[in-house]
């Protein structure tokens, strides 16, 4: 079965300072899906990589797929208290569409 | 505009009882995922409804849940005999095609079994 790893676990930033969240695949990745959850909260979809190489941003929110299809990153520009949350990355298999979740990334920001 | 509704919100269960949880997808959307997520984990896949039909059961943690969807919208997913380890926040997810594609999570469902 695939396993995701995300790293850092947690991460306290700074407001206005840069960070990157990292999500590693076991497995070929034939779909990578970025999430953002808040306390007592579903999931909001982020964005979503299927290409080797893709790179998609929405407002100050970057997030890559390696060329290999195993790794992922997630790179937050110019951080804001809005950007608190738990980041979680998920993973399609092919010709499956349930996901599997990495454990989240639980992302702080202080003024 | 309607997203993914789910109730109750919270739901508290003495040991042993039988609860169902409801699930009100987007309307059109074809494909209906339940998740369970316990306290500082991500979530992990249950079962998936493609219409009526539950193509995938594979991740029912025993023969106490029990999932189904009679008119391929409304999902219900029942706990019999609960025990404190079903203790968790179960998350419904629709999406419109059976591709691979976005999926709408609801704003999950509370479960403390006592």
């Amino acid at each position: 079965s695939q396993e995701l790893e995300q790293s850092p676990q947690s991460l306290i930033v700074q407001e206005g300072k840069n960070l990157t969240i990292n999500c590693t695949s076991s497995k070929t990745l034939y779909g990578l899906y970025w999430y953002k959850q808040k306390y007592g909260e579903g999931l909001i979809f982020l964005m979503m990589l299927q290409k080797g190489g893709e790179e998609k941003s929405h407002e100050k929110i970057t997030a890559k797929l390696d060329e290999k299809k195993q790794q992922s990153s997630l790179h937050i520009t110019a951080s804001q208290p809005s950007h608190a949350g738990i980041y979680l990355c998920g993973a399609a298999n092919f010709g499956n569409e349930k996901l599997t979740f990495g454990t989240g990334t639980r992302l702080t920001i202080i003024p | 505009g309607a997203g993914v509704s789910q109730s109750p919100r919270y739901k508290v269960a003495k040991r042993g009882q039988d609860v169902a949880l409801r699930c009100d997808p987007i309307s059109g959307h074809v494909s209906l995922f339940w998740y369970q997520q316990a306290l500082g984990q991500g979530p992990e896949f249950l079962t998936y409804f493609q219409n009526e039909a539950q193509l995938d059961k594979s991740g029912l943690p025993s023969d106490r849940f029990f999932a189904e969807r009679p008119e391929g919208s409304v999902s219900t997913l029942k706990i019999q005999r609960t025990q404190q380890e079903d203790s968790a926040v179960y998350l419904c997810a629709s999406s419109l095609t059976t591709r691979v594609g976005e999926q709408f999570f609801g704003p999950g469902t509370r479960l403390t079994v006592l």
